[in-house]
């Protein structure tokens, strides 16, 4: 079957550093997401990723490891506003996205 | 460039009942994706339409199904709801279905169903 692995929940201290890792096992690979969802709000866009490497825009990176069926999302000079689920997305060979369960990222002061 | 509308926002059904929602993508877009959203279960896929055809279809029972207009909007149907169908639905619009594009997600339909 079709997996994806994120952690339940993560703490971090405003204004650190966190890196969000996410796991697939999916029938083919045609690019991975990230979204952001607050809080009774949908989610929004982040990141894609189709090739190996990191992807940087603003604070946000997205890094991803085809061979290893990795990526991770690394979130710099954290804000009490980064406070949100994250949601990791992988597309499959017949491009339907599958999803991870998200990350519920808790920034404390 | 207006949104992903979904109409409507909350929604109480009893048991037994049927229930259709709406979703009207961005305009220009040509995909539209459902989901369901239950804390801890994450998005889970019902199914995709693009140019009035289902593309791709979760697994979900044969209660719920979906079209496409035309003019891409979608409805999603649910009958004999149960309890377990309580839940926040989600669409989500895309320009095309390869590529590089993103999906832009609705503000959601919370259906209750006592």
């Amino acid at each position: 079957g079709q997996n994806i692995d994120q952690p339940t929940e993560m703490t971090a201290t405003e204004g650190a550093i966190v890196q969000i890792n996410c796991t697939y096992q999916t029938s083919g690979f045609n690019g991975l997401f990230w979204y952001q969802q607050h809080a009774g709000e949908a989610p929004t866009f982040l990141s894609y990723n189709v090739l190996d490497g990191l992807e940087e825009k603003g604070r946000f990176s997205s890094f991803l490891s085809r061979s290893k069926g990795y990526s991770y999302l690394l979130l710099k000079e954290l804000q009490m506003k980064d406070s949100a689920s994250y949601l990791c997305a992988v597309r499959d060979s017949n491009y339907q996205l599958i999803w991870g369960a998200g990350t519920k990222l808790i920034i404390k002061p | 460039k207006a949104g992903v509308t979904q109409t409507p926002r909350y929604l109480i059904k009893t048991r037994g009942q049927q229930v259709t929602l709406s979703c009207s993508p961005i305009s220009g877009h040509r995909s539209v994706s459902w989901y369901q959203q239950t804390p801890g279960q994450g998005l889970q896929f019902l199914f995709e339409y693009f140019s009035e055809t289902q593309r791709n279809k979760g697994n979900f029972p044969g209660r719920f199904s979906g079209r496409q207009f035309s003019n891409s909007r979608s409805e999603m149907n649910v009958s004999t709801l149960e309890l377990g169908d309580s839940a926040l639905y989600l669409c989500a619009s895309s320009l095309v279905r390869t590529g590089n594009y993103e999906q832009y997600f609705g503000p959601g339909t919370r259906l209750t169903v006592t």
